[in-house]
């Protein structure tokens, strides 16, 4: 079976530009996170979806935007780019919204300069 | 809010000696706990989970932990290290949902 599956892999922005992410949930999973990772830190905890509402937000600002389609599938949305976005945003998924193990795809790098 | 934190950035050792890596965690309700791996850049792979079962936990490639309350510790252990073991380790916390928790991680490098 496929895993978590992300794009792009990698990718190269200017500040104050917008990007877009994309993400497949494993099959028969219905609840997407975003998760960005700076260079040497953990994971941050950015968004949570389930069926498609939103059920957890992290500590980022309003220029980060995510939505769930009805298959599951979600992206990841961050307008207005700064520098300190630069990072790796991971997806994970996992068959509900509660306390299962989260599965994550191999993530998508952004370089903003 | 849960949290956790990962004592040592990094941890060295040689091959063949025990791996032990140390995580405490806070949280307000009684939780899950996680083990992830990270390889170079790839993504998470989980190593083991703890979810109020049993206290010592055995995950994959010989690592377990074992959840002691009184102490709010959740530490990693592998009896024989291997050279494959290197890489970050990320110790998680969740509150019974998806909004998990990461320490910043401990880099282990493994000497022949």
């Amino acid at each position: 079976d496929a895993g978590v599956t992300q794009s792009p892999t990698h990718l190269i922005k200017t500040r104050g530009q917008q990007v877009t992410l994309r993400c497949s949930p494993i099959s028969g999973h219905k609840s997407v996170s975003w998760y960005q990772q700076v260079l040497g830190q953990g994971p941050q905890f950015i968004f949570q979806y389930y069926e498609k509402e939103e059920r957890g937000r992290g500590n980022f600002p309003d220029r980060f935007s995510a939505r769930q389609f009805p298959n599951y599938s979600s992206e990841l949305n961050v307008n207005a780019l700064l520098l300190g976005d630069s990072a790796l945003y991971l997806c994970a998924s996992s068959p509900d919204s509660f306390g299962n193990t989260i599965y994550f795809g191999e993530g998508s790098w952004l370089t903003v300069v | 809010a849960q949290s956790v934190t990962q004592l040592g950035s990094h941890v060295s050792v040689s091959e063949g000696a025990l791996v032990l890596l140390r995580c405490n965690y806070s949280s307000s309700v009684p939780p899950y706990l996680f083990w992830y791996v990270q390889y170079p850049n790839q993504g998470l792979q989980l190593l083991l989970k703890y979810t109020s079962a049993a206290t010592l936990v055995k995950g994959i490639n010989g690592f377990e932990a074992e959840f002691k309350k009184s102490e709010t510790s959740f530490h990693l252990t592998k009896p024989s290290a291997h050279m494959s073991d290197a890489a970050e380790y990320f110790c998680a916390v969740s509150e019974r949902n998806n909004d998990m928790r990461f320490g910043a991680g401990t880099r282990l490098t493994v000497k022949p």
